[in-house]
């Protein structure tokens, strides 16, 4: 299968603790985005990267998130200080260049975070 | 700010009936508009779209969508409706102009009962 990876899929953590979540695009997709889904609510978009670069941050990831994406391929997004305000799905999709304005994504099935 | 509203968080119909699932979208400009499926267990997948081209919109498994400007809506169809199609659907938008930053709405779960 060649579709979006991502891992951990659940993660239990106590308040405080630091997460990582990893997440591996389709291989020849140089567009990567984190979304975050919490119960009833669409996903809400947190920050893209175009192949290494990340060219855009939603006022929704504050200081304790950092995503990075080191060689343009996988990517990981850390919370630091966890709060139980941060439990929700973290979803990630991929996007190949040429489909800029098309809005197709593929998401993979998400890394559900609960925090104690 | 470019932003979708859908009606009723859940929606019920008979296996056979017609499906309608409502969306509207508030935007200033022509905006491109999507419907995403979510099955259970499963990642979001792009159902269809609608990016200024023709305004009735058919997508995958049967469904479509109308674009009318005049009612600012984007409601997705299926004649009939089937069991494997139980899942939650979003309505999305990206503002007239292109790029990937989506928009999505809070989601409609469709169950569908025999």
């Amino acid at each position: 299968d060649t579709g979006v990876s991502q891992d951990p899929r659940h993660k239990i953590t106590k308040r405080g603790q630091n997460v990582t979540f990893r997440c591996d695009p389709i291989s020849e997709h140089n567009r990567l985005y984190w979304y975050r889904q919490t119960l009833g609510q669409g996903p809400e978009f947190l920050t893209y990267f175009q192949n290494e670069a990340q060219l855009e941050k939603s006022r929704l990831l504050s200081d304790r998130f950092s995503a990075e994406r080191p060689k343009g391929s996988f990517s990981t997004l850390e919370i630091q200080r966890t709060e139980q305000g941060d439990s929700a799905m973290y979803l990630c999709a991929s996007s190949p260049q040429g489909t800029v304005g098309t809005g197709e994504l593929f998401f993979g099935e998400g890394s559900r975070l609960t925090v104690l | 700010a470019q932003s979708v509203t859908q009606l009723g968080s859940h929606v019920s119909v008979s296996e056979g009936a017609l499906v309608l699932l409502r969306c509207n979208y508030s935007s200033s400009v022509p905006p491109y508009l999507f419907w995403y499926v979510q099955y259970p267990n499963q990642g979001l997948q792009l159902l269809l779209k609608y990016t200024s081209a023709a305004t009735l919109v058919k997508g995958i498994n049967g469904f479509e969508a109308e674009f009318k400007k005049s009612e600012t809506s984007f409601h997705l169809t299926k004649p009939s409706a089937h069991m494997s199609d139980a899942a939650e659907y979003f309505c999305a938008v990206i503002p007239g102009g292109g790029g990937n930053k989506l928009t999505f709405g809070t989601g409609t779960q469709l169950k569908v009962e025999l």
